[in-house]
């Protein structure tokens, strides 16, 4: 099974703070994904990559960067957090063909 | 563009009665569609998935889903709930009018199962 491992459950962090949330995917998916899951909004996409050091903006990109050096591995970085971060942050990744898997997700809290 | 539409927000059945999850799309293409379901702190488990093989897909657990151009519809129903189907469900829209594979979510469907 194609597994997505996100490095942590739940994160609480300080406003300001230089926030990464990893994610490593195990079958060789040329496509990953972050989302942010709020009540109500359903999945937002925030970045996208379809390429080891290739990135898109997705629908809400503001306040969010990524990196992917290696293709197993596409991080999200939250350059100053701030309280309207608080949220779950969903990875994903896939081939072009084939549909997503997840990641566990990772509840991040900005107090 | 594409989008996507839950109907509904939160859906109540009783333990063995129907489940019924309507979701309406809109796509210039011929789309992709997909039903994910996130049980409580987990992430989102694929359902079924429609690609144009066949208009009415089953999936795991099941539940199945029938895809219907003329009403631009993918509902998912299953016979007979069981608790373990309390969770909150996903239609989901393939976009590929970027050349990528992004999808489209929907804003969710909670589903209460009632003993």
């Amino acid at each position: 099974d194609v597994k997505v491992t996100q490095s942590s459950r739940y994160l609480v962090k300080r406003t300001g703070e230089k926030v990464f949330l990893e994610c490593v995917q195990d079958m060789d998916h040329e496509n990953m994904f972050w989302y942010r899951q709020d009540p109500g909004l359903g999945l937002r996409l925030i970045y996208f990559s379809y390429d080891v050091k290739m990135k898109e903006k997705g629908d809400i990109p503001e306040g969010y960067s990524v990196s992917r050096e290696k293709k197993e591995r596409f991080s999200l970085i939250l350059e100053s957090a701030s309280t309207n971060q608080t949220s779950m942050y969903l990875c994903a990744s896939g081939r072009t063909d084939s549909p997503y898997t997840f990641g566990s997700g990772t509840r991040l809290t900005v107090v | 563009a594409q989008s996507v539409t839950q109907l509904d927000s939160h859906v109540s059945v009783s333990e063995g009665t129907p489940v019924l999850l309507r979701c309406n799309y809109s796509s210039s293409y011929s789309p992709s569609l997909f039903w994910y379901v996130q049980h409580p702190n987990k992430g989102l488990q694929l359902l079924l998935k429609y690609t144009s093989a066949a208009t009415l897909v089953k999936g795991i657990n099941g539940f199945e889903a029938e895809f219907k151009k003329s009403e631009t519809s993918f509902h998912l129903t299953k016979p007979s709930a069981h608790m373990s189907d309390a969770a909150e469900y996903f239609c989901v829209v393939s976009d590929l009018t970027s050349g990528t594979y992004k999808y489209i979510f929907g804003t969710g469907t909670r589903l209460k199962v009632l003993a």
